[in-house]
């Protein structure tokens, strides 16, 4: 089955540090492009995060620049963000989303998420 | 950076159509994703390159974008319709990569 499957997510204090992981299965994970997108509690999607597949290009939405770092580990088929300096508009459930190219990029699959609150 | 202007709200009667707008400028030269989300569950890609579905999408949802505006259309609307739906575009370029998202839109079917 394919999938996507987000861990690592929970409370933390602001300033504080965490790291999610998002495991795959299911499909060729070496050979696509995979990003981190968020939503906050009753808002929109955001873009956080995307990595190429062979970490040749990594970018970032401007919000995170600095404070995050997104990673990958081919042979395990999994993409990992580390956020540090957390803020309380961090709060979201991030989500891991593969990507495909036709002209356009678009999210394709996505796993179900893993909640990031930070409060003091 | 483009800002994509979705209604906040569209309403709807089973059977009926759906037509959810996506608007910036010369949207019409950029391809269009669209997503659709039910409570408590990720986002499903519906719509995408404008008009393609995915496998496994029904026929009743379908795409157009020229100009300055993209619509997701939804014909003979089901109850299990009911969701937030997200246009996308990507705002790609050679030094960065830059994915937008619409505001999105509620379906409320009646």
């Amino acid at each position: 089955e394919v999938q996507l499957v987000e861990s690592g997510g929970g409370l933390v204090k602001p300033g504080g540090s965490l790291r999610l992981s998002c495991a795959t299965s299911g499909f060729t994970f070496s050979v696509y492009n995979m990003n981190w997108v968020r939503q906050a509690p009753g808002k929109g999607l955001e873009w956080v995060s995307s990595i190429s597949t062979m970490n040749s290009y990594i970018y970032y939405a401007d919000s995170v620049k600095g404070r995050f770092t997104i990673s990958r580990d081919n042979a395990k088929k999994s993409v990992y963000l580390q956020m540090n300096s957390l803020r309380a508009e961090d709060t979201a459930i991030y989500f891991c989303a593969r990507v495909k190219y036709s002209g356009s990029y678009y999210f394709d699959l996505w796993g179900l998420g893993t909640l990031v609150t930070v409060s003091s | 950076s483009y800002v994509l202007t979705q209604p906040p709200s569209v309403s709807v009667a089973p059977g009926q159509t759906a037509r959810i707008t996506c608007g910036t400028s010369n949207i019409g030269n950029k391809g269009v994703h669209w997503y659709q989300q039910k409570p408590g569950q990720a986002p499903l890609l519906v719509v995408y390159d404008d008009g393609d579905r995915p496998s496994g999408i029904p026929e009743r949802f379908s795409g157009s974008n020229s100009g300055d505006t993209a619509t997701l259309t939804i014909s003979r609307v089901e109850a299990g319709d009911e969701a937030d739906y997200y246009c996308q575009v990507w705002g790609g370029g050679n030094d960065r990569l830059n994915f937008v998202f619409g505001s999105g839109t509620k379906v409320t079917v009646l």
